[in-house]
């Protein structure tokens, strides 16, 4: 079964420096998406993208946080800035077509921890 | 008010039985619903979606959906161990985004 595949699986990075998170969605999908779960909180929404521009952002979404298709497989997410309050688990997930026709199904994420 | 709801657990069940888990909402625009597992240290797993009031049935899992009453719960037949985990309900919100309850731990005893 094809899967949503993300790398790093653990990334640690000292507080103001840029990481990049990379996802490979799964291969026919059209939809892109970022989420992130604070450990013990409930898993938050940040972005969406389609057809190479973001479709939606949440509040959390702030200009340290970007996003970019840079070929045809990868989706990445990149903060700027890192803040401790950035430490979470980072999902990416995908979907053949909006919400409300079809669900998303998310990749086994990124652990963030900055220092 | 909280945007979905869900009571946090933990929910215990001897193995066989069925577990019953719940979540309320309280936008009534909300027109998809889905429930996913999370077991601990991983990632959200779809289970089940619906998007019609009524019974949606797959396997040993039941979604059932009541829009007048904002409510949407997932039934587990014949819980095993395996099903232990934290259950999570979510909604469609605008065009592209989940929003997402707490979850409920669920563990089902040997």
């Amino acid at each position: 079964e094809p899967e949503v595949t993300q790398t790093p699986s653990h990334q640690v990075t000292q507080m103001g420096q840029e990481v990049i998170l990379r996802c490979v969605p799964i291969s026919n999908h059209l939809y892109f998406y970022w989420y992130r779960q604070i450990l013990g909180q409930k898993v938050e929404f940040l972005v969406s993208f389609y057809n190479n521009e973001i479709s939606e952002k949440s509040e959390i979404f702030d200009d340290q946080f970007s996003v970019e298709r840079p070929d045809g497989s990868n989706f990445t997410l990149k903060i700027r800035s890192t803040k401790l309050e950035d430490s979470a688990m980072y999902f990416c997930a995908s979907s053949v077509a909006g919400i409300g026709d079809q669900p998303q199904h998310f990749g086994d994420g990124t652990r963030l921890s900055i220092l | 008010q909280k945007e979905v709801e869900q009571n946090s657990g933990p929910l215990s069940v001897p193995e066989g039985a069925i577990a019953s888990l719940n979540c309320t909402y309280s936008d009534r625009g909300s027109q998809s619903f889905f429930w996913y597992r999370q077991y601990s240290g991983k990632s959200p797993e779809l289970i089940m979606f619906i998007y019609s009031n009524g019974d949606k049935e797959d396997g040993r899992f039941t979604a059932q959906l009541n829009k007048a009453s904002q409510y949407v719960s997932l039934l587990i037949r014949d819980s095993q161990p395996s099903d232990s985990a934290t259950y999570l309900c979510a909604l469609g919100r605008g065009a592209n985004n989940l929003f997402f309850g707490t979850g409920t731990r669920l563990t089902v005893i040997p």
